[in-house]
């Protein structure tokens, strides 16, 4: 049972475009939506997150949408750099729980 | 502030044999989860611990189980290895609060080989 979904395995952009990397969640008992980005031999790291009392959070480049009715959530990076090369998780969880339920993961690539 | 840090970062066991992985928590965070990641399986949740208390345990046989220590480090054991154990076993800390949230940091992992 995948409650969280990234259903593009990779994605390919242009230095300088828009990355938008996409997920989809079916629990609508998560509140509290995460991104992670992760490196090879690498623990995930922290991008940004979102509460689902909101519908956007931007911090510089990114920004996470969130769209309830439509149990979507998107990670737009802008503009895209060489660096951000790497896997995208989301993930989901509630309030004051530890557990994240993860999304399969993006594969993100950025060609100079 | 230190991260979090595992130790072994890699490990080599063939089927049969115990592992024990280590995880030490950035200071002063006293939750303290595990997460297996596996090509197939993707990150999957093992199980959490906040002062010495097992809080939540994901969908894993017994075969896999934890602990946790006063100073907030953990470990955790796989017995009996079999192959579909091979994975990069992450660790990760958060401050807990039960009316927030609360980001978890990872450690690197320990990549574990089951031959």
């Amino acid at each position: 049972d995948q409650q969280v979904k990234q259903n593009s395995p990779s994605l390919s952009v242009q230095e300088g475009r828009i990355s938008i990397l996409n997920c989809d969640y079916t629990n609508s008992m998560f509140d509290y939506f995460l991104w992670y980005k992760k490196y090879p031999a690498e623990g995930p790291t922290f991008l940004i997150s979102i509460s689902s009392i909101k519908d956007k959070n931007e911090d510089g480049r990114f920004t996470v949408f969130l769209n309830k009715s439509a149990k979507h959530l998107s990670l737009h990076i802008v503009p895209s750099q060489p660096g951000d090369s790497a896997v995208y998780f989301c993930a989901a969880t509630r309030k004051g729980a530890q557990k994240l339920v993860f999304g399969q993961g993006t594969r993100l690539t950025i060609n100079p | 502030k230190a991260g979090v840090t595992q130790t072994p970062r890699y490990l080599i066991k063939t089927r049969g044999q115990q592992v024990t992985l280590s995880c030490s928590p950035i200071s002063g965070h006293r939750s303290v989860s595990w997460y297996q990641q596996t090509p197939g399986q993707g990150l999957q949740f093992l199980f959490e611990y906040f002062s010495e208390t097992q809080r939540n345990k994901g969908n894993f046989p017994g075969r896999f189980s934890g602990r946790q220590f006063s100073n907030s480090r953990s470990e955790m054991n796989v017995s009996t290895l079999e192959l579909g154990d091979s994975a990069l076993y992450l660790c990760a800390s958060s401050l807990l609060t039960v009316s927030s949230y609360n980001e978890q940091f990872f450690g690197p992992g320990t990549r574990l080989t089951v031959l």
